[in-house]
C-alpha cells in the first residue's frame, strides 16, 4: 500500500525556516518524482514544487511565488523528500501536502496525483 | 499561466439529483492533462478523474468527466450522501506546471 507521510510542521516565526519531511512506503521511492502542495485555512490549493528522480539529477521545478525560498531535495536511501522552507511568512501558513507521481521513469510529471499524504500544518506568525 | 475558473461556486442539491460542475480554462489545455480532485473538510484531495474523462481507482461510475480545450466537465450523475465535498479541477502545462481552480462546494440543499 502507498503511503505518504509529511512531518516537522509546527509554529514558526516570520523569517524563519522549517524543513518539512514526506516520508514514502509501499513503493520504489527513487523510481518516482515527487511534488509539495499547500493549501492556505479555507483555500485553495496551490502547487510549489517537483523533484525529478535521480535518474534525471533529481533536477526541480518551482512555483515562482516560492522560488529562491524553498527548496525540495530527496534521499533516495531513506524514501524521504523534503521541503526546506527559508524567510518563512505569514502568507506561507498553510497545510503541506506530498504527492506522488502515478507513472514511474517518466522525465515530464503526468500530471494527476493519486496518492496524496495526509498534509501538516504549519503556522508563521509572531 | 493557466487561470482555471469553476463554476458555479456553490452547488445546492439533493441526495439523488444530477451534479454538473464546470471548469474552464483561459487558454486551451490538453485534456490528457486535466484531472477533478474531490476534497472533504480536513482531509487530502481525492483523484476522481484523470486525462478528462478516465476515471481513477476505485472511482464510482457516477462520476464522469468530459471537455476539451477550454472548457471541462464534472458530471456527479447521482448524489449520494458522501459526495456532498469541495471539488476542484487541475490541469498540468506550462510554468507554473500545476494550477487549480477555486473549487465548486457541493452542498445539501
Amino acid at each position: 500500500e502507498v503511503q505518504l507521510v509529511e512531518s516537522g510542521g509546527g509554529l514558526v516565526k516570520p523569517g524563519r525556516s522549517l524543513r518539512l519531511s514526506c516520508t514514502a512506503s509501499g513503493f520504489t521511492f527513487g523510481d518516482y518524482a515527487m511534488s509539495w502542495f499547500r493549501q492556505a485555512p479555507g483555500k485553495g490549493l496551490e502547487w510549489l514544487g517537483f523533484i525529478r528522480r535521480k535518474g534525471y539529477g533529481g533536477t526541480t521545478e518551482y512555483a515562482a511565488s516560492v522560488k529562491g525560498r524553498f527548496t525540495i531535495s530527496r534521499d533516495d536511501s531513506k524514501s524521504i523528500a523534503y521541503l526546506q522552507m527559508n524567510s518563512l511568512k505569514t502568507e506561507d501558513t498553510a497545510v503541506y501536502y506530498c504527492t506522488r507521481d502515478p507513472v514511474p521513469y517518466d522525465y515530464d510529471s503526468s500530471g494527476y496525483f493519486e496518492y496524496w499524504g495526509q498534509g501538516t500544518l504549519v503556522t508563521v506568525s509572531s | 499561466e493557466i487561470v482555471l475558473t469553476q463554476s458555479p461556486g456553490t452547488l445546492s442539491l439533493s441526495p439523488g439529483e444530477r451534479a454538473t460542475l464546470s471548469c474552464r480554462a483561459s487558454q486551451s489545455v490538453s485534456s490528457r492533462y486535466l484531472a477533478w480532485y474531490q476534497q472533504k473538510p480536513g482531509q487530502a484531495p481525492r483523484l476522481l478523474i484523470y486525462g478528462a474523462s478516465s476515471r481513477a481507482t476505485g472511482i464510482p461510475d457516477r462520476f464522469s468527466g468530459s471537455g476539451s480545450g477550454t472548457d471541462f466537465t464534472l458530471t456527479i450523475s447521482r448524489l449520494e450522501p458522501e459526495d456532498f465535498a469541495v471539488y476542484y479541477c487541475q490541469q498540468y502545462g506550462s510554468s507554473p506546471l500545476f494550477t487549480f481552480g477555486p473549487g465548486t462546494k457541493v452542498d445539501i440543499k
